[in-house]
């Protein structure tokens, strides 16, 4: 069945420092994939997404690449902040009913 | 404007109570969820309606069910409240066919039972 791995949390980090968040899938056919992100104490809102193979999704200095060959969706930035602290989810649709979602990876970034 | 709006935000109750929680959307998608989240954050979906039509119903008890006034608004009623029913509430909603594009989701509702 479908399925989404996510890497277990909490992660912990120091403010600039460099964030890999790591995401690994199974799904028939060709997902669209996610990163959601939910702040303390609010709903999750969409991050970015790709919809096909080598496709970069990018938002506010977050970015993930769709890679098919290994079906990963791995979220990285560069210099993280105090104010990305917050629970990450890798998803996936493909053409069932359902959003996949991972069972979400915890990150707090220190000053 | 909010997009995906929940009441109430916290609801306290006793075990055995009937409570309901109420969703609203404004972004005139056509389907809406219903996801239970645990104290470890795991999400799960419970329900999932399309234009006023239920889709999804995973395995929840039957003492949980969701109502579907009109396409824009679903509604979670929980009879015989237990302490494992304690939990985040959410509700989403998205465009198109279930589970086919990017969700949008309300801000919660904390649900304790004593």
């Amino acid at each position: 069945g479908n399925s989404v791995t996510q890497m277990e949390g909490p992660v912990t980090l120091s403010e600039e420092a460099f964030l890999t968040i790591n995401c690994t899938y199974t799904a028939t056919g060709y997902p669209s994939l996610f990163w959601y992100v939910q702040y303390p104490g609010e709903g999750l809102q969409l991050l970015l997404k790709a919809t096909k193979a080598d496709d970069k999704g990018s938002n506010k200095g977050f970015e993930a690449t769709y890679r098919k060959e290994t079906t990963s969706f791995h979220l990285e930035k560069g210099s993280v902040q105090v104010s990305d602290s917050a629970v990450y989810f890798c998803a996936l649709i493909t053409g069932g009913f359902k959003t996949i979602f991972g069972a979400g990876t915890r990150l707090f970034v220190k000053a | 404007d909010t997009a995906v709006s929940q009441t109430p935000k916290y609801l306290v109750t006793q075990m055995g109570n009937d409570k309901s929680i109420k969703c609203e959307q404004n972004l005139g998608h056509d389907t809406m969820y219903w996801y239970k989240q645990d104290s470890k954050k795991f999400l799960k979906i419970m329900f999932s309606y399309n234009n006023k039509e239920l889709i999804i119903n995973e395995t929840v008890p039957n003492r949980f069910s969701p109502k579907s006034p009109d396409k824009a608004h679903l509604n979670l009623h929980i009879n015989s409240l237990e302490l494992g029913d304690s939990a985040v509430y959410f509700c989403a909603s998205s465009q198109g066919r279930p589970g086919g594009d990017t969700q949008y989701f309300g801000p919660g509702t904390r649900l304790t039972v004593l």
